[in-house]
């Protein structure tokens, strides 16, 4: 079985712009979660999707956005992006709702964005 | 909102020896808390979890143990292999209408010496 993949793995961006990042989850997983990971605040959750709804939000500005589609496949758009924006976007599915603590999660490698 | 602590940040050990990793969470609605294991240039790899129900759990080389009153887990990883070199990160995660889940510690470097 596939396991959680994300486009593209490195993408170099300029302050002001946006970006759009994917992740295909692993097959028959309806949950798909977002991290942020830096060195210095470490791994944070974004938001997580279910059924094409988001279902849970961390702490991140309007900026930071998302949405799934009905293959349960689901993209994270940042907008204005901020040198601080800069970090590895970790994208992770599960089966059902992992804020319901009843499903593990699984992790992909990442996307590592660069904003000068 | 939550707060979890990791301690050590970095880990050296012998081969063979053993390796503990501590957390502590501020939390108490917290009742789920997985252990991840992230080599470079990889995503974070589920290696164990406990529940608040379970006071400990262990698979194989690995245990992780749970105290709820003083707020803290540990793992615990058994006969060091240099394949366990990576970072390990902690979590403590609460249900879904508790608010933001899934807060992560800041990570330990193990090194495995051969």
């Amino acid at each position: 079985k596939a396991g959680v993949t994300q486009t593209p793995r490195y993408l170099i961006k300029t302050r002001g712009q946006q970006v759009t990042l994917s992740c295909s989850p692993i097959s028959g997983h309806r949950s798909v979660s977002w991290y942020q990971q830096t060195p210095g605040q470490g791994l944070q959750f974004l938001f997580e999707y279910f059924s094409e709804t988001q279902r849970n939000k961390g702490n991140f500005p309007g900026r930071f956005s998302g949405r799934q589609f009905s293959n349960s496949r689901s993209e994270m758009n940042v907008s204005t992006l901020e040198l601080g924006d800069s970090a590895l976007y970790l994208c992770a599915s599960s089966l059902g709702l992992v804020s319901d603590l009843k499903e593990t999660q699984y992790f992909g490698p990442g996307t590592r964005l660069l904003v000068l | 909102g939550e707060n979890v602590e990791q301690h050590p940040s970095t880990l050296s050990v012998q081969e063979g020896d053993s390796a503990v990793i501590k957390c502590t969470y501020s939390d108490s609605a917290s009742n789920y808390f997985p252990w991840y294991k992230q080599e470079l240039g990889k995503g974070p790899q589920l290696i164990i979890d406990i529940r608040s129900n379970v006071g400990e759990k262990k698979d194989q080389r690995i245990a992780v143990t749970l105290n709820k009153t003083a707020k803290h887990f540990s793992l615990h990883i058994t006969e060091t292999q240099p394949e366990d070199s990576a970072v390990y990160f902690c979590a403590a995660s609460k249900p879904r209408n508790y608010g933001q889940n899934f807060v992560f510690g800041p990570g330990t470097r193990l090194s495995v010496l051969p």
